[in-house]
């Protein structure tokens, strides 16, 4: 499968400070990205789709002011925890999607860990 | 809205003892069907992906199937190192312009050597 890498692998920063995550897609081009989070012991919670060159969509319930998301090309998007705070601490994971005669695969990042102290 | 439902929610294997999950889904208009493999504090791992009902893929000691209501993925002679979390999600039309991937909650396995 193709790969999709995140950096950094895990952060902590003081509350009140912003994070910036790295997803790229190493060697395919994605048609769309995702971020999700995932809680200790749950699935998966999608926060956001993005297109390159188009704003975000957001999931209900989540900031778009505080999870910013930017899909500056085909193989980079960046998720911004603005002014995080501990309740923000979680594992993010990234995720491309990949469009191949005309059938989608997606594959997803290893996780960023974020402690926010 | 789109539904995965993944059976049992944990398994216990010995090593060498095969066996199956299940992954029983409802979706308006499936684009596909996908199995990850999650293992403790790692992104998900992509396994396979089935398109259409009676396709079958297969990888090393795994093997997926996949009918019109839901997707199994059997476990053949299983390995400790085949402990994991496996995901199941559908790719679905639900609504607006993108498709999402909807996940079940899991079967975590563990085999015993």
């Amino acid at each position: 499968g193709a790969v999709v890498s995140q950096h950094p692998s895990w952060v902590i920063c003081k509350s009140g400070t912003s994070v910036k995550i790295e997803c790229r897609s190493l060697d395919f081009q994605a048609t769309t990205m995702f971020w999700y989070r995932q809680f200790p012991k749950q699935s998966l919670m999608l926060m956001a789709t993005s297109n390159e060159g188009s704003k975000a969509t957001y999931e209900q319930g989540v900031e778009k002011d505080k999870f910013l998301i930017n899909h500056a090309s085909l193989t980079l998007s960046t998720l911004t925890v603005t002014s995080a705070h501990p309740e923000d601490s979680s594992f993010y994971i990234c995720s491309a999607r990949e469009l191949a005669g005309g059938w989608y695969e997606q594959f997803f990042g290893p996780g960023t860990r974020l402690t926010v102290l | 809205e789109d539904q995965v439902t993944q059976s049992p929610e944990a398994l216990r294997l010995q090593e060498g003892e095969s066996s199956s999950l299940n992954c029983s889904y409802t979706v308006s208009g499936l684009r596909g069907l996908f199995w990850y493999r999650q293992d403790p504090g790692k992104g998900p791992e992509f396994l396979f992906t089935l398109y259409s009902a009676g396709e079958e893929k297969e990888k090393e000691r795994l093997k997926a199937t996949l009918t019109k209501k839901e997707s199994f993925l059997h476990i053949t002679a299983p390995k400790p190192e085949d402990s994991a979390t496996y995901l199941c999600a559908v790719l679905g039309h639900s609504g607006g312009s993108n498709y999402k991937l909807t996940f079940g909650k899991g079967t975590l396995l563990t085999v015993n050597p």
